[in-house]
């Protein structure tokens, strides 16, 4: 199976902050990554699909980089509507996992 | 687009059986590929299951032989048949949309609400 990392497992940011957090896969697989946010109680929503490509509806200040092993997620500026768990999760090869998740809090 | 789970979760014993449903509204539901993912209390997000817009299915191990995903596309719903359940079962379930570009290795675009499901004595 193909192991995701995430790091840092939690952070505390301000508004207006940029953020970043990494995600790592145990092999590579080619930009077949994807990002997720969720809130408390609600179901994941998706972000980012193959590693840079935004999903329809989500704002601009969210993207993503990253081939081959190593991922990044960047919030440019941080908004109140952004505090919540980010999960990467790999597409290439099942199963298909999941990172164990980054909590962004104030 | 929506995806709506039934109300299919509740308390069951270890070794018991349950089936959860979704059904999907405002999309040609039978083009699509669909999945099940999990999520234990306070924990991370599982991959545990997908079935082709043709019905051929994948499964994680922890659940291969335990857990059975059907479809049916005039009912415009997904089902996830849960057998021999343990106590390592509880979570919330949730169903969701592969994006149907090049599956299976879009990501997942709609989800479901999620249903809960506690298996405990």
């Amino acid at each position: 199976d193909i192991q995701m990392t995430q790091s840092p497992s939690s952070l505390s940011s301000s508004v207006g902050d940029r953020v970043t957090i990494t995600c790592r896969a145990s092999q590579s697989i080619s930009g077949y990554l994807n990002w997720y946010q969720q809130k408390p109680g609600k179901a994941p929503q998706l972000l980012i699909y193959t590693a840079s490509s935004l999903q329809g509806g989500v704002p601009s200040r969210f993207s993503g980089s990253g081939s081959g092993t190593d991922f990044t997620l960047t919030i440019s500026s941080l908004q109140p509507e952004d505090f919540a768990t980010y999960y990467c999760q790999q597409s290439h090869t099942t199963p298909f996992t999941f990172g164990p998740g980054t909590k962004v809090d104030i | 687009h929506v995806l709506v789970m039934d109300s299919g979760g509740g308390l069951v014993k270890p070794g018991g059986s349950l089936r959860l449903s979704c059904t999907g509204s405002a999309f040609t539901f039978s083009d699509y590929y669909f999945t099940w993912i999990r999520q234990a209390p306070g924990k991370g997000l599982e991959w545990i299951s997908y079935i082709t817009n043709t019905a051929p299915t994948y499964y994680a191990d922890s659940v291969k032989g335990r857990f059975t995903i059907s479809r049916d596309n005039a009912k415009k719903s997904l089902y996830l048949q849960m057998n021999s359940l343990r106590v390592d079962d509880t979570a919330v379930y949730y169903c969701a949309r592969f994006q149907g570009w090049y599956p299976p290795n879009d990501a997942f675009d709609i989800w479901g609400q999620g249903a809960m499901v506690t298996v405990s004595s």
